[in-house]
């Protein structure tokens, strides 16, 4: 059974870091390209970065771009966001989720992890 | 940036009746469009991929269609499960893009 396991959400005020990671189990972690994707409370869906399966090719939204850096470490089957320079629209659900066999669609995704930025 | 526009954001409808969603990419994306459905509390779930293809799983009342920059999502009947948020996103290149979502409500 596939499963994506969020963590490292929560509380911090603007302008410190916070480091999310993704916990994979159920498929081959390496095979797949993997992407974060927020939804600020009571939003829509927003792409944050994503990143190909050997980390060769990474990307960014503008919005985080330069302060977010997406990273993996396949012998342990975890993805990382570390993200500094917090802002209080940085204010998300957080989550993670792989693309299919084909490195094209999101066919899978965690539950998600809340990252709150407030003074 | 590939921008994704849906319509309407609101639905207002009654279980049985059969909806139609809009999603209009603002540059062609060929069929590398994707549907989502979410319920409150939950992350969202893989409909449609490839602008008309079922994902495993998903029942045949929901049918996709379009290509290059106008999709839909047709709901043929609509059962009290598929009351939810709907999001349309293209795949064909980064950064990846959705749409603003639709909203099916009982009316």
């Amino acid at each position: 059974e596939v499963q994506l396991v969020e963590s490292g959400g929560g509380l911090v005020q603007p302008g410190r870091s916070l480091r999310l990671s993704c916990a994979a189990s159920g498929f081959i972690f390496d095979d797949y390209v993997i992407h974060w994707v927020r939804q600020a409370p009571g939003k829509g869906l927003e792409w944050v970065s994503g990143i190909s399966w050997n980390g060769g090719t990474v990307g960014y939204a503008d919005s985080v771009k330069g302060r977010f850096t997406i990273s993996r470490d396949n012998a342990k089957n975890s993805l990382h966001l570390q993200m500094n320079s917090l802002r209080p629209e940085d204010t998300a659900l957080y989550y993670c989720a792989k693309v299919n066999d084909y490195g094209d669609y999101i066919d899978f995704w965690g539950q998600g992890t809340l990252v709150t930025v407030s003074s | 940036e590939i921008v994704m526009t849906q319509s309407p954001a609101i639905l207002s409808v009654s279980p049985g009746e059969r909806i139609t969603l809009s999603c209009r990419a603002s540059q062609s994306v060929s069929s590398n469009l994707a549907w989502y459905q979410q319920k409150p509390g939950l992350a969202p779930r893989l409909l449609i991929h490839g602008a008309s293809t079922r994902a495993t799983g998903i029942p045949a009342r929901f049918s996709g269609g379009g290509s290059g920059t106008e999709f839909t999502l047709t709901i043929s009947s609509l059962q009290s499960e598929d009351f939810a948020v709907y999001y349309c996103q293209q795949y064909d290149r980064w950064p990846l893009t959705f749409g603003g979502g639709t909203k099916a409500e009982i009316k």
